[in-house]
């Protein structure tokens, strides 16, 4: 298996800037999970899906990030409009039940100039 | 105005000597805990959990300790080599909650 796949692996962008990160898990995984990592803050969940279903948002900083799951094959999370705090790196983790190993994508490196 | 990082703590040994790695965790409701690495510039890497019902854990060159009085975790790694140089997660979650609250992480640098 080809592991968690996420696109870009890095992204600059102007402030102001919409931004679309992609995900696709590993096929079978019912669980999703996005992460943000800075120094500042560490690691950090966003958001996760379950069966594609979003179960908990409480961790998006604000609207103007947005996550969607259209199929169990495809995630995004979108910043419009992009801010410079928003430079982090950005992972994407997939797990075959809950709770259980999470297995992570190899990120995107968000800079917002 | 200057932003202030995460302290990392970082441990440092020498090659073939063995590492402990600690962890406290903050939720007394939490039963399962997993110890995650992290190389530079990859995503974190499981290693090995252990649930609630269990004081120790040993796989492969690791053992993971879980004291739930003092809400303790540790990941012994014996024999460190090189190639374990990373940031170590220790993961908590509460069961039936697919959630995961990550630790800050320790740095190993392991000399040669």
């Amino acid at each position: 298996d080809a592991g968690v796949i996420q696109s870009p692996r890095h992204e600059v962008t102007e402030m102001g800037q919409e931004v679309t990160l992609r995900c696709k898990p590993i096929s079978g995984h019912n669980s999703l999970f996005w992460y943000r990592q800075t120094m500042m803050r560490g690691l950090e969940l966003l958001i996760y899906f379950n069966n594609n279903v979003p179960i908990d948002d409480s961790g998006m900083p604000e609207d103007r990030f947005s996550a969607k799951m259209p199929n169990a094959s495809f995630s995004t999370l979108k910043i419009q409009p992009s801010e410079p705090r928003d430079s982090a790196v950005y992972f994407c983790a997939s797990s075959l039940r809950p709770p259980g190993e999470q297995y992570f994508g190899p990120g995107t490196r968000l800079t917002v100039t | 105005g200057e932003s202030v990082g995460l302290h990392l703590p970082t441990l440092s040994v020498q090659e073939g000597d063995n590492s402990i790695i600690n962890c406290a965790y903050s939720n007394s409701a939490s039963d399962y805990f997993i110890w995650y690495k992290q190389e530079s510039g990859k995503g974190p890497q499981f290693i090995i959990d252990i649930r609630s019902n269990m004081d120790k854990r040993q796989g492969q060159r690791v053992t993971v300790l879980l004291n739930k009085t003092v809400k303790h975790l540790s990941l012994q790694i014996a024999a460190t080599q090189p190639g374990d140089s990373a940031v170590y997660f220790c993961a908590e979650n509460v069961y039936n909650f697919n959630k995961f609250y990550f630790g800050s992480g320790t740095k190993l640098n392991v000399k040669p």
